[in-house]
């Protein structure tokens, strides 16, 4: 059964910082693996999503690696802003595209 | 991308009644998916729903508890049967196939359900 584990559960850092966060997952054999944002309330939002085959995606400040063979994930961003506190998912895809999230990491950013 | 509806938005129940959130996607799709969050955890799928076949139930979950419809390729039904607080929790759908970009899901906004 795949589990999925992020670290750190929760991150507080100043503003412009450039931060990490981590994700790992115990079976290698994914589909793809994607990342969402879910702010308080709110439905999820989707940052970015890797393929199986692919080494890594970006999108703007954001960019998500993929070590599959690891079982190993990052996210970084780049100068952290407010507006980019919420929690973060990691989300593993198998292959009948169901998804396991890890507990995800809570993103505080300080003005 | 592809805009989800989730009907009701939240709702408070009393024990051992049922409760059905409606899922609308607004292009067909080939695959939903029925997930649960509850209180300060992540999410847990509870079922594949896809259009012309039975739901696929993950461990744990079984049809007499979560039934499932999906009549079309636009809309499904999650009913939770026979509520009790432990049922308490955040449920959304997610669609993955045609009128999306490949393979990324997209969800719901959620239907945050409470049980007295």
């Amino acid at each position: 059964k795949q589990e999925v584990t992020q670290i750190p559960a929760a991150l507080s850092v100043p503003e412009g910082e450039n931060l990490v966060l981590n994700c790992s997952f115990t079976d290698s054999a994914i589909y793809n693996l994607q990342w969402f944002r879910q702010d308080p309330g709110k439905g999820l939002t989707s940052l970015l999503l890797i393929q199986s085959s692919q080494r890594e995606q970006t999108s703007g400040r954001l960019n998500a690696s993929l070590d599959k063979s690891s079982g190993r994930s990052t996210l970084y961003i780049a100068a952290s802003q407010p507006g980019d506190s919420a929690t973060y998912l990691c989300a593993v895809a198998g292959s009948a595209r169901q998804l396991t999230f890890g507990s995800g990491t809570q993103l505080t950013v300080l003005p | 991308s592809a805009v989800i509806s989730q009907k009701p938005s939240r709702d408070i129940c009393q024990r051992g009644t049922s409760l059905t959130i409606q899922c609308q996607v607004d292009s067909q799709v080939t695959m939903m998916f029925w997930y649960r969050q509850q209180p300060g955890q992540s999410l847990t799928l509870i079922a594949t729903a896809n259009q012309g076949s039975e739901a696929t139930y993950e461990s744990g979950f079984v049809i007499d508890k979560f039934p499932i419809s999906r009549p079309n390729l636009t809309f499904s039904t999650l009913t939770v049967s026979n509520l009790s607080p432990e049922d308490s929790s955040i449920y959304l759908c997610s669609v993955e196939g045609r009128g999306t970009s490949t393979d990324t899901q997209y969800f719901g906004p959620g239907t945050r359900l409470t049980v007295l």
